[in-house]
């Protein structure tokens, strides 16, 4: 049972636009959700982070959405840019626990 | 500052055999992480340890178990080795209770 799930395994966006990774989740108890992005051969760097006592949290051209009633978070890239082309996971953690459930990842292509 | 050091980078094992994975944290984390990454999925829980002990626990067989060290470097053991466990192994680093530090990981092919 995947409880994080990231439905559009791909994304491509022509340069400076805006790009928008969606993320769904199920379990309720998830209270802190991450989002990291991955290289090929490196391993997932940190992004940006959101607690569910928040529905935004915005860190340069990064922000991330969180709709707790929908059980939705979206990352938004503003503007995009060719070095932003990676795979983008999201994961959640449940409240007492210390483990993150990663969704499978979206491929972001950032077209130049 | 160095980042989370994994080893070996790459490696090659035969079925039935054991492997052990190195890890050493981000300096200043106390509590290290371990996933495994399949091809084309996200990276999934295997254990988390915190002050030499295994904190939790992720659906893993007992095949895999860990162990952490004063320094706060880690090592992953795999047993019997199954052709399924093929993957790229992740170790990350982090406060007690803040986010990852991912290192680079160890890709494992077992043949």
């Amino acid at each position: 049972d995947q409880q994080v799930k990231q439905n559009s395994p791909s994304l491509s966006v022509q340069e400076g636009r805006i790009s928008i990774l969606n993320c769904d989740y199920t379990n309720s108890m998830f209270d802190y959700f991450l989002w990291y992005k991955k290289y090929p051969a490196e391993g997932p760097t940190f992004l940006i982070s959101i607690s569910s006592i928040k529905d935004k949290n915005e860190d340069g051209r990064f922000t991330v959405f969180l709709n707790k009633s929908a059980k939705h978070l979206s990352l938004h890239i503003v503007p995009s840019q060719p070095g932003d082309s990676a795979v983008y996971f999201c994961a959640a953690r449940a409240s007492g626990t210390y483990k993150y459930i990663f969704g499978t990842g979206t491929r972001l292509k950032v077209l130049a | 500052d160095a980042g989370v050091t994994q080893s070996p980078t790459h490696l090659i094992k035969t079925r039935g055999q054991q492997v052990t994975l190195r890890c050493s944290p981000k300096s200043g984390h106390d509590t290290v992480s371990w996933y495994q990454q399949a091809l084309g999925q996200g990276p999934q829980f295997i254990f988390q340890y915190y002050e030499e002990e295994e904190r939790q626990r992720g659906n893993f067989p007992d095949r895999f178990s860990g162990h952490q060290f004063p320094n706060y470097s880690s090592e992953l053991n795999v047993n019997a080795l199954l052709l399924g466990d093929s993957a790229l192994y992740l170790c990350a680093s982090s406060l007690v209770s803040g986010g990852y530090t991912f290192g680079s990981g160890t890709r494992l092919t077992v043949v």
